[in-house]
């Protein structure tokens, strides 16, 4: 049930760019992306609500695409505050009641 | 400021021994949760409550106890009965079934 990230992780130098993948078994209604830094809370990325709608926050974007049930988060010259680990997250439906859940992480390092 | 205030930031428990974390938010936000993440793993969800005086268990809710007699607190009790309680517990608040906003966490470990 629960989202599958993939990579599970990542080295990128500062200034290279990233793409983390999200995918769902169970229909995705919307998704949403969060960062969490090492000993740190998850902070909230962005929320993409239809399917096909890109969003874009400084230079990490993110899409979402319905059809194959499964969102992708790029992050373009990669900064060292780029390090952490990256969920999504989704509502999914279960037996007539709904339920939020998490994805299995993403843990990616810049390196100056 | 607005925010969510989880107390304290480190806690030790004895076994056999009940333990409270503290969740307060001033946010007015409806829905509070609780989640566990333990090293290097996501977050799993334990109890979430959508309104005053009511709750309901999440995935991982057995040996833990919530409470939700105000809007602003939540609660969470680690029992005894919760064999291997160490972890990262973080509070969080939101929307529906949905966190938008987390506390800084207590790290609970085992004496």
């Amino acid at each position: 049930q629960q989202p599958v990230q993939s990579p599970q992780a990542v080295i990128l130098r500062e200034g290279e760019d990233a793409v983390i993948n999200c995918s769902s078994s169970k229909a995705l209604y919307s998704v949403h992306w969060y960062r969490q830094k090492h000993g740190e809370a998850p902070v909230f990325l962005m929320i993409l609500l239809k399917g096909g709608e890109q969003k874009g926050h400084d230079k990490i974007s993110a899409s979402f695409n319905e059809k194959k049930q499964q969102s992708s988060l790029y992050l373009t010259a990669s900064q060292l505050s780029y390090s952490g680990t990256y969920f999504c997250g989704t509502e999914i439906s279960t037996s007539g009641t709904y339920k939020y859940i998490f994805g299995t992480g993403t843990r990616l390092k810049v390196l100056a | 400021d607005g925010g969510i205030t989880q107390s304290p930031k480190y806690l030790f428990r004895k076994e056999g021994q009940n333990v409270t974390l503290s969740c307060e938010q001033n946010l007015n936000h409806d829905a509070m949760y609780w989640y566990r993440q333990d090293p290097g793993q996501g977050l799993r969800l334990i109890y979430y409550s959508q309104i005053v005086n009511d709750f309901q268990k999440g995935d991982i809710a057995e040996g833990y106890s919530v409470s939700r007699e105000k809007k602003e607190s939540f609660p969470l009790t680690v029992t005894s009965a919760q064999k291997n309680p160490t972890a990262f517990y973080l509070c969080a608040t939101g929307t529906g079934t949905r966190p938008q906003h987390f506390g800084d966490g207590t790290r609970l470990s085992i004496l």
